[in-house]
């Protein structure tokens, strides 16, 4: 079965910085997605950013980019000028190609200082 | 256009007694899925409709649980004789298709707590 493993709990970062959260996973599939979801406290999950594991290129929304690191089954967010608004659980997601469901990490908040 | 929509939005109930959660995807989309959300935890998926499909129930954790959905429209999830561990918080998702990055759109969940 797949598992998705993020190993920090609470991370925090100041205001225009930047922040980079861990995610491993354990697949025996060579294609597949993988997600990172926002919570915040209205506990609407919003997507920030997806990556299709057969494309090499690290995707990236704005300020939000991947680290996909596949031999390593890694797949970290970095936060660039990290923005209050930007304070919420962060959530990574796996999804085989053939699947329906998201399997999900424990979730890792994140706090941003001013 | 409207998103997805969950109701209520929070419920408190007495252990023993049954609940019904709602869910209304978004318009058009073929694929809706339930998952379960644990105080500090990640989600755990439940249960998943794809069209006129048989449901994929892998994910109930108990027979206390069950869902229907009618078509492509309105899912219900009901938990018989409530049990204080149900305690959380039950999301709901929808997307176009299963297929491909089958993107999922979620509802802003029901908060439920059993007392």
């Amino acid at each position: 079965a797949q598992t998705v493993t993020q190993s920090q709990p609470e991370m925090s970062v100041q205001e225009a910085e930047t922040v980079t959260l861990s995610c491993t996973y354990d697949t025996s599939e060579s294609d597949y997605y993988l997600f990172w979801y926002k919570q915040p406290p209205s506990r609407q999950m919003i997507l920030v950013i997806r990556q299709e594991a057969y494309k090499q290129q690290n995707a990236t929304e704005n300020r939000f980019s991947v680290n996909f690191q596949k031999a390593a089954k890694s797949f970290s967010l970095k936060i660039s000028d990290s923005q209050l608004g930007d304070a919420a659980m962060y959530f990574c997601a796996y999804k085989e190609t053939s699947g329906s469901r998201l399997t999900f990490g424990e979730g890792t908040q994140l706090t941003v200082n001013p | 256009g409207a998103g997805v929509s969950q109701s209520p939005s929070n419920k408190v109930t007495e252990k023993g007694k049954d609940v019904e959660l709602r869910c209304d995807p978004i318009s058009g989309h073929t694929a809706l899925y339930w998952y379960r959300q644990r105080l500090g935890q990640g989600l755990e998926f439940l249960i998943y409709f794809q069209g006129n499909s048989a449901p994929d129930k892998s994910g109930l954790p108990s027979d206390r649980f069950s869902a229907e959905r009618t078509g492509e429209s309105v899912s219900t999830l009901t938990i018989q004789r409530t049990q204080q561990e149900d305690s959380a918080v039950y999301l709901c998702a929808s997307s176009l298709f299963q297929g491909a990055i089958g993107e999922q759109y979620f509802g802003p969940g029901t908060r439920l707590t059993v007392t």
